[in-house]
């Protein structure tokens, strides 16, 4: 069974800092690229960042870019954003989701999400 | 940027109805585009990939169709569980967009 495990959300300032952690079992890790990809309330998802199964190959969306680092560590099965600078407008919550490949990004596993809330 | 656009917005169907939603790209993304449906309070749900191919366990009443602009998915008879937002996905260039979304709902 696929399972992915999203941890390190939660409520912070504007202006700071927070890493998500996603761990993952079930599947070969480094055959597939992974994605983090954010949902506003109620609001459509949104990609944030993608990076390709061998983690030399990374995306960022615009309203990011600059400010989160996507990372992967293939001996821990785990998936890291990096989310400095953060806004009000990054609140959202925010999902691990395993590519299609290693290069193939549509998402066909999801974690259960973590809230990630930017307010003073 | 490709946007992604879907209609109608709300469909509101009863259950044993076909259901027919739409979703048009800005420009041409070959057969790169993905559906998946949403239940509150749940992760989005992967349905169909590369336009028609029909994701592990998804039921055959869902099918895709399309290319290029213009895509569709079908739901031939509308099950309880199918009641829920169905969101479209290009992935032929980054940033990978969804569309807005169109929420099929219990008339």
């Amino acid at each position: 069974e696929v399972l992915l495990l999203e941890s390190g959300g939660g409520l912070v300032q504007p202006g700071g800092s927070l890493r998500l952690s996603c761990t993952v079992s079930g599947f070969t890790f480094r055959g597939y690229a992974m994605s983090w990809v954010r949902q506003a309330p109620g609001k459509g998802p949104e990609c944030v960042s993608g990076i390709n199964g061998g983690g030399d190959g990374s995306y960022y969306a615009d309203t990011v870019q600059g400010r989160f680092t996507i990372s992967r560590d293939n001996s821990k099965n785990t998936l890291y954003l990096q989310m400095n600078s953060l806004r009000a407008d990054d609140t959202a919550i925010y999902y691990c989701a395993k590519g299609g490949g290693p290069t193939t990004y549509y998402f066909a596993s999801w974690g259960q999400g973590i809230l990630v809330t930017v307010s003073s | 940027e490709t946007v992604l656009t879907q209609s109608p917005a709300t469909l509101s169907l009863s259950p044993g109805e076909r259901a027919t939603l739409s979703c048009r790209a800005s420009q041409t993304i070959s057969s790169y585009l993905v559906w998946y449906q949403q239940k509150p309070g749940q992760a989005p749900r992967l349905l169909i990939y590369d336009v028609f191919n029909r994701a592990t366990g998804i039921p055959a009443r869902f099918s895709g169709s399309g290319s290029g602009t213009d895509f569709t998915l079908t739901i031939s008879s509308l099950e309880p569980e199918d009641f829920a937002v169905y969101y479209c996905q290009q992935r032929v260039n980054w940033p990978f967009t969804f569309g807005p979304g169109t929420k099929v709902d219990i008339k």
